[in-house]
């Protein structure tokens, strides 16, 4: 497994304006994505972070809404940018290595960050 | 892409009752399937997994998760819930050669003392 944290844990800010997700693993690994969890609803995954290049997105989230860095292999931040009440949701990180085998590739959560827009 | 179909939203239980929770998914190749728990106040942690191999699988504190290949399930059982049980629980599927989940859209267990 692997211990993940996330900054803020939760946040109230006013529409229009960014808040930065801070996601920090204790060890290097391959692979980090992003998900949204609204109210009431599962989660949904936004990107996957790559390491040294652009992240990848999916269908329905862009780059200018949701930039993300991976400076590293154990740090990645996601920024909801121009937020507006729609974007009221849960942030979670998530984490996963590749080892060479395949039943050891499991992705780990973290926290999650709970974001409030007004 | 694959979708995940969970049929309960919210299942209510005595304690020492018996819990099987349904997961359907859509995808014709190989996949790898999970299960996964989220405690009031905590974050989601894996229940088990599968693979490959015996499609039985044991999880932690006593679950476990059938397979049925011909049916695209794989439902998540315990013999005798305790009310340390009451979480959301998710289920999530990915084709075996992807990174991707996709995730059902969780099913709240209430245990009563």
């Amino acid at each position: 497994s692997a211990v993940i944290s996330q900054k803020p844990s939760r946040d109230i800010c006013q529409r229009g304006t960014s808040l930065t997700i801070q996601c920090q693993v204790d060890s290097q690994v391959t692979m980090m994505f992003w998900y949204r969890q609204q109210p009431g609803q599962s989660l949904t995954l936004i990107a996957t972070a790559n390491q040294g290049s652009e992240a990848t997105y999916e269908s329905g989230f862009v780059i200018d809404k949701f930039p993300i860095s991976r400076p590293n292999l154990t740090f990645s931040t996601l920024t909801v940018s121009n937020m507006s009440p729609e974007d009221s949701s849960i942030y979670l990180c998530s984490v996963e290595r590749t080892s060479g085998r395949a039943e050891d590739e499991t992705q780990y959560f973290g926290p999650g960050t709970r974001l409030l827009v007004l | 892409a694959q979708s995940v179909s969970q049929h309960n939203h919210h299942v209510i239980l005595s304690e020492a009752a018996s819990l099987e929770l349904g997961c359907n998914y859509s995808y014709g190749g190989t996949v790898n399937l999970f299960w996964y728990v989220q405690y009031p106040g905590q974050h989601l942690q894996l229940l088990l997994k599968y693979f490959s191999g015996d499609p039985l699988v044991k999880g932690i504190k006593g679950f476990e998760a059938e397979f049925i290949k011909s049916k695209f399930s794989f439902n998540l059982r315990k013999p005798s819930v305790q009310w340390s049980d009451t979480a959301e629980y998710f289920c999530a599927v990915r084709a075996s050669n992807d990174y991707k989940l996709s995730f059902g859209a969780g099913t709240t267990v209430t245990v009563r003392a």
